[in-house]
């Protein structure tokens, strides 16, 4: 059964990068697609972006060209940084599994990480 | 971005009751929808993906139904584990959208 784990820093400073990984464990990373979906407190959910193995990826035009999303196959994990980060980044953070394009059926997730952007 | 709107927000039932939770697109779907349920604290759970198909592992008293712009999801008779926020994704137009949910509460 795949397993995703999100890991990183639960609190950022405004302006700056939030970075995150994701360890895949229980199946490989060279198929599918990986994305990133967040969930401001109390709200609902906001697709990222995504990658392959291959590192082709992509993001959600919204968050313009702050976003960053890189692979390591070897390690089994794809990354994801956010940059110059203000208090509306406050959310939780899931990785997931997309087996169709990037964007449209998450069928295996994280179990999220809290990030709060607080000085 | 196609606006995804769920209704109603939060719903009343006891065990038992068949519930359905609507959702309507601002442009048409086709069937590209998926119907995901999140409990408190947890991550969202895939429950039916094209429209209608019903994820594996998933009981059989969830279904989900509609094309173009409006989508129903159906739990034929509500068990105390269905107690959740209920959420509807479009996957027709980049980028996929999420409905702002429904929470499933006992009555």
């Amino acid at each position: 059964q795949v397993q995703l784990q999100e890991s990183g820093p639960g609190l950022v400073k405004p302006s700056e990068t939030l970075s995150l990984t994701c360890t895949v464990s229980g199946g490989s990373i060279t198929s599918y697609y990986w994305s990133w979906i967040r969930q401001p407190p109390g709200k609902g959910l906001e697709w990222i972006g995504y990658i392959n193995y291959r590192g082709s990826t992509n993001h959600n035009p919204s968050l313009k060209s702050r976003v960053t999303i890189s692979v390591d196959t070897s390690k089994s994990q794809f990354s994801l940084k956010l940059s110059s980060v203000t208090a509306a980044d406050t959310a939780v953070y899931y990785c997931a599994r997309d087996r169709l394009s990037g964007w449209s059926t998450f069928d295996h997730w994280g179990q999220g990480i809290l990030v709060t952007v607080s000085s | 971005d196609i606006q995804m709107t769920q209704s109603p927000s939060t719903l009343s039932a006891s065990v038992g009751d068949r519930v359905t939770i609507t959702c309507r697109a601002s442009q048409s779907l086709n069937s590209w929808l998926a119907w995901y349920q999140q409990k408190p604290g947890k991550a969202p759970k895939l429950l039916i993906y094209k429209a209608s198909s019903l994820e594996n592992g998933v009981p059989s008293r969830f279904s989900g139904s509609g094309s173009g712009t409006q989508f129903t999801l159906t739990i034929s008779s509500l068990q105390p584990d269905d107690f959740a926020t209920y959420f509807c994704q479009q996957y027709n137009t980049y980028p996929g959208t999420f409905g702002q949910g429904t929470q499933v509460e006992i009555k």
